[in-house]
């Protein structure tokens, strides 16, 4: 079946350091990729729509400079979280939809961010 | 307004027996999907299910099935044969139009504790 996958799995770090997420297709094409932040025990929030070869679109109240997204080939996208803050762990978890359309969005297995 | 509704407490089920996640949806595009993800405590999304709009028969894979009363506006998931393994929070999406690159509604989720 389809496969995304999402890197790092974990990531701690030190408040004011930037942490780059990466979401790959492994094997299908995605014009699209999604971003979504879950808090414990909540629903995914979605953060942003990356599209291949343009900007992002990023749902209100998502800061664009906080959250860096670059879709730079049919296969991959990235999260920059930028300058991180403690306010700023959370679960980060990517989807991937095939271009042909008409199928379920593929998940990456997520990153759990901690800032110190 | 909310566009899925999952309000049912968490659920203690029985290992092998079926239990039953609810589902509502609210939208006026004719043409949508609905979507049933399962999310153990490691964190990823895994696809159960897809229904969409117009397929007159509901839904099956494997031990899920999905109870789709279009009038009702309600999506249901039937787990049959509950397993250990089932113990996770299960969440209903709904993309609304039926091309991809349209974005994900999620309901809050599910949660199923299966029991020996």
């Amino acid at each position: 079946g389809a496969v995304v996958s999402q890197h790092p799995s974990r990531v701690i770090c030190k408040s004011g350091t930037s942490v780059k997420i990466e979401c790959r297709s492994l094997d299908f094409q995605a014009t699209t990729m999604f971003w979504y932040r879950q808090f414990p025990k909540q629903s995914l929030m979605l953060m942003a729509t990356s599209n291949e070869g343009s900007k992002a679109t990023y749902e209100q109240g998502v800061e664009k400079d906080k959250f860096l997204i670059n879709h730079a080939s049919l296969t991959l996208s990235t999260l920059t979280v930028t300058s991180a803050h403690p306010e700023d762990s959370s679960f980060y978890i990517c989807s991937a939809e095939d271009r042909r359309g008409n199928q379920p969005q593929h998940f990456g297995d997520g990153t759990r961010l901690s800032i110190l | 307004a909310q566009k899925i509704t999952q309000t049912q407490p968490g659920m203690f089920v029985q290992e092998k027996e079926a239990v039953t996640l609810d589902c509502t949806y609210d939208t006026s595009d004719p043409s949508y999907g609905l979507f049933w993800y399962k999310q153990p405590s490691s964190g990823e999304m895994i696809f159960l299910i897809y229904q969409g709009s117009y397929d007159q028969q509901n839904a099956t894979e494997g031990r899920y099935s999905l109870n789709f009363q279009k009038a009702r506006k309600s999506a249901n998931l039937v787990i049959s044969a509950s397993q250990l393994g089932d113990s996770a929070m299960y969440f209903c999406a709904m993309r609304e139009g039926l091309r991809g690159n349209n974005r994900l509604a999620f309901g809050k989720g599910n949660q199923v504790v299966v029991i020996p």
